[in-house]
């Protein structure tokens, strides 16, 4: 069955540093979005991305995030200058078609520390 | 308030029991999802309902929702330790989703 896939699982760095979080979306999918979860919160939308634009993104997603499709399996999301807020589990998803009754498949998601 | 709401925020069953989780949204739904989370894990879809009055069903989960109240609840027949974790309700909010709080499963066996 095919699956979003995510690597790291997890990862470590420190404020200030660069990380890059990489997201396999299921082949067929066009559609494509980042979410993250803080420790015992909701999980929370960041961006969605279609034909290789942002279609949306939320007030989280400040200057500091950036995402790209630079091949035509990856998707990945930036952070420039990590904070310690920004430790969460990040969560890619990917879909086939946009909109109501669109079931969005999940990765396992990347548990990031910022130390 | 939260634009999705759970209820409960936790529960604890003893294995056989039969539970029900609510998710009350405060606007009106296109579509409502129900995902299951393990602590620290990716996302797992269950169900999606499109329509008010549907009813959905897999193995002992059976999720229903209600248009007119824009409410849905997931109800799990004989509960087993492989039902615990996190329940998430999620609506459709223009392509994005938006979810409630979570409820968190434990079954005692």
């Amino acid at each position: 069955e095919p699956e979003v896939t995510q690597t790291p699982s997890h990862q470590v760095t420190q404020m200030g540093q660069e990380v890059i979080l990489r997201c396999v979306p299921i082949s067929n999918h066009l559609y494509f979005y980042w979410y993250r979860q803080i420790l015992g919160q909701k999980v929370e939308f960041l961006v969605s991305f279609y034909n290789n634009e942002i279609s949306e993104k939320s007030e989280i997603f400040d200057d500091q995030f950036s995402v790209e499709r630079p091949d035509g399996s990856n998707f990945t999301l930036k952070i420039r200058s990590t904070k310690l807020e920004d430790s969460a589990m990040y969560f890619c998803a990917s879909s086939e078609r946009v909109g109501p009754y669109n079931e969005q498949f999940f990765g396992p998601g990347t548990r990031l520390t910022v130390l | 308030s939260q634009e999705l709401e759970q209820s409960p925020q936790s529960l604890i069953v003893q294995e056989g029991k039969n539970l029900t989780i609510n998710c009350t949204s405060s606007k009106t739904l296109y579509g409502l999802y129900w995902y299951k989370q393990k602590y620290g894990e990716g996302l797992i879809f269950l169900m999606m309902l499109q329509k008010g009055g549907e009813e959905k069903s897999h193995e002992k989960i059976t999720a229903k929702l209600d248009e007119k109240k824009q409410q849905s609840s997931l109800h799990i027949t004989a509960s087993q330790p492989s039902h615990a974790g996190i329940y998430l309700c999620g609506a459709d909010r223009n392509g994005k989703l938006i979810f409630g709080q979570g409820t968190t499963l434990q079954v005692k066996p």
